[in-house]
């Protein structure tokens, strides 16, 4: 079945850094990938998406590229604030399959000041 | 309606009661999730409807769980005869058929089980 994996945080940085999070998938068609992301005491709202191979989603300073030959959704940002602190999943959704979504186990993201 | 809304947003119970929990999806969506997240994991598919039909339901969803979406609108998932292996949170998401698989969340709710 369909699978990601995210990079193991948690993950702490000082405001300004780069951040990177890995992601990686298996999947048996052709998903559409997403980052969401989850604030302290707030749902999950989706970051950015791809739909197809070699787009690139963008959000609030946030890339990530739909890589296929790696099967790969890396979130990237080139400079973090503390209010990017946050816990962020990576998913993809099974277009086949009504849209049914299967998410990593997340990635907690502080930024220090 | 600015989003999805679940209730109640917390629910302690006492192991082998029977809890319900309610999700108003985004008004013109006509598909509706339930996913279980557990602490350091990322939700889990249980089961969706489009409008007031359940499509597809998740080998997570054990008999004990029922959910349904009478009216294509609301939706409730009700657990029977609880256990301390319910304890989670209870996501509900909502989306429309033709978009990309994107879905709108709620804020959850949160059961534990004592």
């Amino acid at each position: 079945g369909d699978s990601v994996t995210q990079m193991e945080g948690p993950v702490t940085l000082s405001e300004e850094a780069c951040l990177t999070i890995n992601c990686t998938y298996t999947a048996t068609g052709y998903p559409s990938l997403f980052w969401y992301v989850q604030y302290p005491g707030e749902g999950l709202q989706l970051l950015l998406k791809a739909t197809k191979a070699d787009d690139k989603g963008s959000n609030k300073g946030f890339e990530a590229t739909y890589r296929k030959e790696t099967t790969s959704f890396h979130l990237e940002k080139g400079s973090v604030q503390v209010s990017d602190s946050a816990v962020y999943f990576c998913a993809l959704s099974d277009n086949t399959n009504a849209g049914k979504s299967t998410f990593g186990d997340g990635t907690t993201l502080t930024v220090k000041p | 309606d600015t989003g999805v809304s679940q209730d109640p947003r917390h629910k302690i119970t006492k192991r082998g009661q029977n809890v319900t929990f309610r999700c108003d999806p985004i008004s013109e969506h006509n598909r509706l999730y339930w996913y279980r997240q557990t602490l350091g994991q990322g939700p889990e598919f249980l089961t969706y409807f489009q409008n007031e039909a359940q499509l597809e339901k998740s080998r997570l969803l054990s008999d004990r769980f029922s959910a349904e979406r009478p009216k294509g609108s609301f939706s409730t998932l009700e657990i029977q005869r609880t256990e301390q292996g319910d304890s989670a949170m209870y996501l509900c998401a909502s989306s429309w058929t033709t978009n990309t698989g994107e879905l709108f969340f709620g804020e959850g709710s949160r059961l534990t089980v004592l």
